[in-house]
């Protein structure tokens, strides 16, 4: 069974700085991984997807990293705003039936 | 392009009543399509996965009798939760994904419905 954990659970970090969120999957037979985003009491919106043949994406501010034989990918956040803050969701496809498992979250606050 | 838009976004309802939530996917048929419970400060679980025209399946431990997913169309698909009750408050978020490109697709959500049951 697929488990997704995401580290760490929440960070707060001032405006500006560069920062890293990491998530980890126990199952390296994925077909995709995706990283998302969620403001409170609102959908996903989607930010980035990374297929399992490749080993990383770029959108604007946003690198996000995969190592499928590790089980890992990491979403590198440069310059922070405040208007990043959200929780912050990976999410791995795997198996026949294209299921997502979603990852814990990790809570992001950035301060002015 | 790839909008899913799901209805309503919140509703209040007493204990014992029936409600339907519905998912469209606006721009793209969606051959299949997810349900997904969120509890606060939780991630996202699957309830179950809609196919156009078949049963959906649903994840261990969901009642598929108290919560009916219907998938008439490559672009509507409901979720009723019957006699609701009040452990049944929560988000609900559906998700379609274009069936065509295959296993690598990305799903696409639509924005939740806050259910809150009286």
């Amino acid at each position: 069974k697929q488990e997704v954990t995401q580290i760490p659970a929440a960070l707060s970090v001032p405006e500006g700085e560069n920062l890293v969120l990491n998530c980890s999957f126990t199952d390296s037979a994925i077909y995709n991984l995706q990283w998302f985003r969620q403001d409170p009491g609102k959908g996903l919106t989607s930010l980035l997807l990374i297929q399992s043949s490749q080993r990383e994406q770029t959108s604007g501010r946003l690198n996000a990293s995969l190592d499928k034989s590790s089980g890992r990918s990491t979403l590198y956040i440069a310059a922070s705003q405040p208007g990043d803050s959200a929780t912050y969701l990976c999410a791995v496809k795997t198996g026949t039936a294209s299921k997502l498992t979603f990852g814990t979250g990790t809570r992001l606050q950035v301060t002015l | 392009g790839a909008v899913v838009s799901q209805h309503p976004s919140w509703v209040i309802c007493k204990s014992g009543t029936s409600v339907k939530i519905e998912c469209r996917s606006l721009d793209f048929q969606a051959t299949t399509m997810f349900w997904y419970r969120q509890f606060p400060k939780q991630s996202l679980m699957l309830m179950a996965t809609s196919n156009e025209g078949s049963k959906a399946t649903y994840e261990q431990g969901v009642e598929k009798d108290k919560f009916l997913i219907n998938h008439a169309s490559l672009t509507l698909s409901t979720l009723t939760v019957t006699s609701a009750h009040p452990e049944d408050s929560s988000f609900y978020i559906c998700s379609a994904q274009v069936g065509v490109e295959g296993w690598g697709s990305p799903q696409h959500f639509g924005d939740g419905t806050r259910l809150s049951i009286l």
